[in-house]
């Protein structure tokens, strides 16, 4: 089993609707991540966790909100999802800062 | 504008012949990471060099950093068609709270048979 699983894989939803994207990992870590990866532009940071307690901002935050509702869960919800937030979703989980990033296979997201 | 940006953005080559990837960076760095993504995948760690580090190697793998240039380079030496993927830097600035990874846009790696 993947140490980091995100559902859903695949998503296709109208503008909008409101949508979660979910991950859970197995690994123990303290940080998770989700970034945002578009063609031609290389991953970007929507938003970061260090523990339960502690939710920061990334690069890209605007029209993300994220919840930490345990140690191994860490979800990203788009409140009224737009077309231009069509993309490749991935969460990541570490163990320290600045350290190696683990990664989940990504849940592709479709804003019509 | 990005902190790593990689060059060449593409690159294509025989099996057997090796292939070099370039990044730079702007800013101080605690270290830096390289990492592969198969088409669709996720990104998987290949190898981390730390600011006070000048090379590492891990099996084909060879990654140089000269931080007074603020770049790096991937080496992967008699390459294969499963080394096709693309390939990104990060970096951990040393001034970013909770060392964040700024990643490049990638290099995409094209390995023929």
């Amino acid at each position: 089993d993947a140490d980091v699983t995100q559902t859903p894989r695949n998503r296709i939803t109208k503008t909008g609707k409101r949508i979660m994207l979910e991950c859970s990992q197995t690994k123990g870590h303290d940080r998770m991540y989700w970034y945002r990866q578009d063609p031609g532009l290389g991953l970007r940071l929507i938003y970061y966790s260090f523990d339960v307690k502690d939710i920061n901002k990334g690069e890209i935050s605007d029209g993300y909100s994220v919840s930490r509702q345990a140690q191994a869960k860490f979800s990203l919800s788009l409140e009224s999802a737009i077309p231009n937030q069509t993309a490749l979703y991935f969460c990541a989980t570490s163990t320290q800062g600045a350290g190696e990033l683990f990664f989940g296979e990504g849940s592709r997201l479709t804003v019509l | 504008s990005q902190q790593g940006e990689e060059d060449p953005q593409a690159l294509s080559i025989q099996e057997g012949e090796n292939a070099t990837m370039n990044c730079s960076y702007k800013t101080s760095i605690n270290n830096l990471q390289w990492y592969r993504q198969n088409s669709g995948r996720g990104l998987v760690h290949l190898i981390l060099i730390r600011s006070n580090e000048r090379e590492k190697h891990s099996g084909r793998l060879r990654v140089t950093l000269d931080t007074s240039k603020k770049s790096s380079s991937l080496l992967i030496t008699a390459s294969r068609a499963a080394d096709t993927a693309s390939y990104f830097c990060a970096t951990a600035l040393i001034y970013n709270q909770g060392g964040k990874l700024i990643f490049g846009q990638g290099t995409e790696l094209s390995v023929k048979p």
